[in-house]
């Protein structure tokens, strides 16, 4: 069986500080690997997705940027937090139909 | 602009009654999936639909592409079934992009 683990569960961060949100497929090869945001009391919002290692499409300007090292990994970071990446932070595997998401991370940047 | 209209934004149900949610899409979209929030805030896949409709249980969704909306029918609600729920629509034109319902929270009152 497939398994999506995201790491960490949450977080607090300083503003202008570094930020690096991991995410784990198992159980699947060359899965479509996608980050999904929430801003608090906004709508979830696509920001990444990927198809294979290397390869990365951005959808939303975020300020933030997506890396997959691995076939199995997708890591969402950035060097300078603002206060608006505050919320919540899925990531979320399909290999075609509906995608499966893992537990979330939230974020508070202060 | 924004693709998904969600309604209603908030919907009480006493015990044992049914109503339905909908979203409305501003142009056509090739699937529809709804979710539900779960107490972590990751979201938990409820129906995967590319046209018609599909039945789980108490639950029931329909999907039509031509006249851009989408359906969820709850039918004898129990007091679990409180939580939020979301829709989020998938265009032919980006790969596995969706767009999300502003969510619609349901209350299930004894």
């Amino acid at each position: 069986a497939q398994t999506i683990h995201q790491w960490p569960v949450a977080e607090i961060k300083a503003v202008g500080s570094p930020l690096s949100l991991g995410c784990t497929i198992k159980g699947k090869s060359s899965p479509n690997l996608y980050w999904y945001w929430q801003a608090t009391g906004g709508t979830l919002q696509q920001l990444f997705y990927s198809i294979t290692v290397g390869q990365v499409e951005s959808v939303v300007q975020l300020n933030l940027s997506a890396s997959r090292p691995k076939d199995d990994q997708f890591i969402l970071s950035t060097e300078k937090l603002l206060l608006s990446h505050s919320g919540f932070y899925l990531c979320a595997w399909s290999s075609g139909e509906a995608p499966l998401f893992g537990e979330g991370t939230r974020l508070s940047v202060l | 602009g924004d693709q998904v209209e969600q309604s209603p934004s908030a919907l009480s149900l006493h015990e044992g009654t049914g109503s339905a949610l909908r979203c409305n899409f501003t142009t056509t979209m090739r699937a529809v999936q709804w979710f539900r929030k779960n107490s972590r805030g990751s979201l938990i896949n409820l129906f995967y639909l590319a046209s018609g409709t599909k039945e789980n249980g108490r639950l029931k969704s329909a999907f039509d592409s031509k006249e851009r909306y989408s359906t969820l029918h709850i039918r004898d609600a129990q007091l679990e079934d409180s939580g939020t729920y979301f829709c989020a629509a998938e265009r032919g034109s980006a790969l596995g992009r969706l767009h999300f319902g502003a969510g619609t929270q349901l209350i299930v009152i004894p």
